[in-house]
This record gives C-alpha cells, structure tokens and sequence, in this order.
C-alpha cells in the first residue's frame, strides 16, 4: 500500500514552454503532498508543500510564478513549470503523506525528469 | 538554521564489516529525525524514524541530543544494503516537511 505515482517519467520540450507534471497517491487519500528538486549529486531541495483545497506553500527562493501548484483532490497534486528554461532542467520528485497513517511519514514518488532544451 | 550534515559522499566497506554512516544537525529545537533509503533504480523509501527507536535491516540510529547527531549504524553489512542514505529532519510537528541531508552512497563489496 502506500503508492505514489508521478507522470511523466522523463519529458523534454522546448525552451519557453510549461510543462505540467502529475502527482497521484494511487491507494491512499493524501492531504499533503510535498514537490522536491534534486540536483545531480546534490539532495533533495523541498520547493513547496501542497495542501489539498488551499494554496501551496513554498519555499524561500522559491518562485511561485514558475512553479505553479494545483492539489485539487486528495489524490492529485500538479507542478506546471512555466516558461521552461535550462536551467530549470532537473529531477522533480513527489511525495505523500496519508490522511490517515503514520505521523510524518512521506510515501514518495519515482520522479520525473524534465530536460529543457 | 536549520540543516542536515551528512559528511560522507561514498563510504565502502567490505561484506560482514561495520557501517556507520554520519548525520549531524542543526536545530535549536526538539528535533524529529528520519533516515530514509533509495536502492538502484527504486524510490526513496523510509528506512527508521528516531521515535521509533527499531532496528530495521539490521540497522538502528540513535539521536544524540548533545552532539547533534543521529548516525546510522549497522554490525554487519551486506551487499544488498548498498544504496543512497539520506538523513532528514522535521523541523515542526505542525507541517511534516523534511530538511534532507546531501545523501551518503554505501557500497558494500563481497
């Protein structure tokens, strides 16, 4: 149990194009999800927390313009990266916490690699 | 500030050897604190939480308030235990959000 999905896998597009990744707790109600980046080598950096129902919270330095969040159900949380840029290339991770589970604990997603051209 | 220290990028040991792997961090309040586990390929996954205070795989941390430290530690290591470590910290009970450390590879050879 515990599953959190993410779609795409990998994408890559076009300078100056948004590009829209998916966040899904596949068997579990989550009223909390979390976006990580991760840069090569590096650890994982928490851009924003997602509450379902209410805007996101983000992270200092973190651009709310450019990294847009939807959690419209307990289920679905969305990153759209607006107006993609290289150097927004980079790992976008997901993660999870049930409505009902274990105090704390996040149930990550496999990522999603974004290659911006 | 807030933050994870995790001083070691690669640690190697052999098959059947120790393996204690670093975390200190930096927190002026009663921390919650996390190591989690990514092997080839998968997802990140929790490995133990320090109120807890198990033994999973063999492994068992212990949160030292006075030094600031919560390393992971295992007697005997194998070689499906190679994979990434990150050590986290929740720095509130009220948002759940993680501060993770830099990570630390463990390779163990047979």
């Amino acid at each position: 149990g515990a599953v959190v999905s993410q779609h795409p896998s990998r994408v890559i597009c076009k300078s100056g194009t948004s590009v829209k990744i998916e966040c899904r707790s596949l068997d579990f109600q989550a009223t909390t999800m979390f976006w990580y980046r991760q840069f090569p080598k590096k650890s994982l950096m928490l851009m924003a927390t997602s509450n379902e129902g209410s805007k996101a919270t983000y992270e200092q330095g973190v651009e709310k313009d450019k990294f847009l969040i939807n959690h419209a159900s307990l289920t679905l949380s969305t990153l759209t990266v607006t107006s993609a840029h290289p150097e927004d290339s980079s790992f976008y991770i997901c993660s999870a916490i049930p409505r009902q589970g274990a105090h704390n604990e996040q149930f990550f997603g496999p990522g999603t690699r974004l290659t911006v051209l | 500030a807030q933050r994870v220290t995790q001083p070691e990028k690669l640690l190697s040991v052999f098959k059947g050897a120790p393996v204690e792997l670093k975390c200190n961090y930096s927190y002026s309040g009663s921390p919650e604190l996390f190591w989690y586990v990514q092997y080839s390929r998968q997802r990140l996954q929790l490995l133990l939480r320090h109120i807890s205070r198990e033994s999973i795989k063999g492994f068992t941390a212990d949160l030292n308030k006075g030094e600031t430290s919560f390393h992971l530690k295992k007697p005997f290591a194998q070689e499906e235990d190679s994979a990434m470590y990150y050590c986290a910290l929740n720095p509130t009970y009220n948002t759940d959000k993680l501060i993770f450390g830099t990570g630390t590879r463990l390779q163990v050879f047979p």
